[in-house]
């Protein structure tokens, strides 16, 4: 069985451009979760999907951060314009919808570098 | 504060050792806690997860929980070089499906 995957890996962009992050979920699985390190914090969450609704969006820094998950399947994440303190890793997870959330399984992430 | 503190290491220990990792929290209303695991360039990994207090032992590694202290460990016995990773406590809060996380410690493994 296919694991979280995410696209690109690494992205580097100026500031003020518009990048696009996408997640594919481990088939079947109804929650979908991104998450952000920037360098030296912790993993904070930004929000969360259920099938195509948005269950949580609480961790979203401003509205320059747009995600969707069309069809309840891949989700993107875009950020439009990115600025220098959007640079980080960011990471997808899902998670079956009938098993406890906590079982999260993550991607590898994607490196996103704003200059 | 912090509601999740962990110390971010290098812990360095030779092959064989016992390891024992450990955070502290402060919100009282977390009752999931997991260990997730983080090689370089990859996404984390669940290792264990533990429901409110307790012990809970898989192979090598041991996780306890004391809600009273507000105080989780993570134990890896007869640790292995290729246990050296960044492990990562996270928490979560009864009906809510967001992780909080510490920030992470590296463990380093020498044969």
């Amino acid at each position: 069985e296919a694991g979280v995957t995410q696209f690109p890996s690494h992205s580097v962009i100026e500031k003020g451009q518009t990048v696009t992050l996408r997640c594919d979920p481990i088939s079947g699985h109804d929650n979908l979760y991104w998450y952000r390190r920037v360098m030296g914090k912790e993993i904070k969450f930004l929000l969360h999907f259920v099938k195509e609704s948005k269950q949580d969006e609480s961790g979203m820094p401003n509205n320059r951060f747009l995600a969707e998950r069309t069809g309840g399947t891949y989700s993107t994440l875009k950020v439009q314009p990115a600025e220098l303190e959007d640079s980080g890793v960011y990471f997808c997870a899902s998670s079956h919808g009938d098993i406890a959330t906590y079982e999260q399984y993550f991607g590898p992430g994607t490196r996103l570098t704003v200059t | 504060q912090k509601e999740v503190e962990q110390d971010p290491g290098p812990l360095s220990v030779p092959e064989g050792a016992i390891v024992s990792l450990n955070c502290t929290y402060s919100n009282s209303a977390f009752q999931y806690f997991m260990w997730y695991r983080q090689y370089s360039r990859k996404g984390p990994e669940l290792l264990m997860y533990t429901y409110s207090s307790g012990n809970k032992e898989d192979g090598r590694f041991t996780a306890q929980v004391d809600k009273s202290s507000k105080y989780i460990s993570l134990f890896i016995r007869d640790s292995q070089p290729s246990d050296s990773a960044t492990y990562l406590c996270a928490m979560e809060r009864s009906g809510y499906s967001t992780l909080t996380f510490g920030k992470g410690t590296m463990l380093l493994v020498s044969p």
